[in-house]
């Protein structure tokens, strides 16, 4: 079956240092990938649609020069969350949409930022 | 707009009690899919089932079973007999139209304590 990963699974960092979270599609090809985050017990809220070769799309309210998404190959997107708060400590999820009808879903990475 | 509402916020069982968690949905497309996830406390998420908007049918899988009303805008979920390892947040979730892939639009999910 489809199988996405994400990489790291957990990491830790200091306020005001950037980090980046990979994204990839390892047996299909994805020209598009979701980013989630999950905030704790809450639900999934998509942050932004990123797609191979073009810029993402983002929702409202969330700020495109803090969260950076680069989908460069049809197998891997990055989030880069840069100048990190606390406040952005998070449950990061992507998904990958291998056909029109489905997405598979990463394991997800848990940011904390001390 | 989409919305999925889960209104159930917790529920709590007995082992070997049936259980069925709730999701209304509104979407102004005639053709939408929805789903069902199970978030286990590792934090990933498990597909349980996609159905499109023109197949009322409902569907059992072991012991989970679901009930899909159009007419009321919901798509149910039962587990029967539940087990301590059914524990976890549920979610259901819509994507409106094929045609490539969409975002989900997750309600705020059920967390489903099963005790021995």
């Amino acid at each position: 079956g489809a199988v996405v990963s994400q990489h790291p699974s957990r990491v830790i960092c200091k306020s005001g240092t950037s980090v980046k979270i990979e994204c990839r599609s390892l047996d299909f090809q994805a020209t598009t990938m979701f980013w989630y985050r999950q905030f704790p017990k809450q639900s999934l809220m998509l942050m932004a649609t990123s797609n191979e070769g073009s810029k993402a799309t983002y929702e409202q309210g969330v700020e495109k020069d803090k969260f950076l998404i680069n989908h460069a190959s049809l197998t891997l997107s990055t989030l880069t969350v840069t100048s990190a708060h606390p406040e952005d400590s998070s449950f990061y999820i992507c998904s990958a949409g291998g056909n029109p009808y489905e997405q598979y879903f990463g394991p997800g990475t848990r940011l904390t930022v001390t | 707009a989409q919305k999925v509402t889960q209104a159930q916020t917790e529920i709590s069982v007995v082992e070997k009690e049936d259980v069925t968690l709730d999701c209304v949905y509104e979407t102004r497309d005639t053709t939408y899919y929805l789903f069902w996830y199970k978030q286990p406390p590792s934090g990933e998420l498990v597909f349980l089932i996609r159905r499109n908007s023109f197949d009322e049918q409902n569907e059992i899988s072991g012991r989970y079973s679901w009930n899909f009303q159009k007419s009321t805008s919901s798509f149910n979920f039962t587990i029967t007999a539940s087990q301590v390892v059914d524990s976890a947040v549920y979610f259901c979730a819509l994507s409106e139209a094929p045609g490539s892939a969409r975002q989900l639009t997750f309600g705020s999910g059920t967390q489903l304590t099963v005790l021995p």
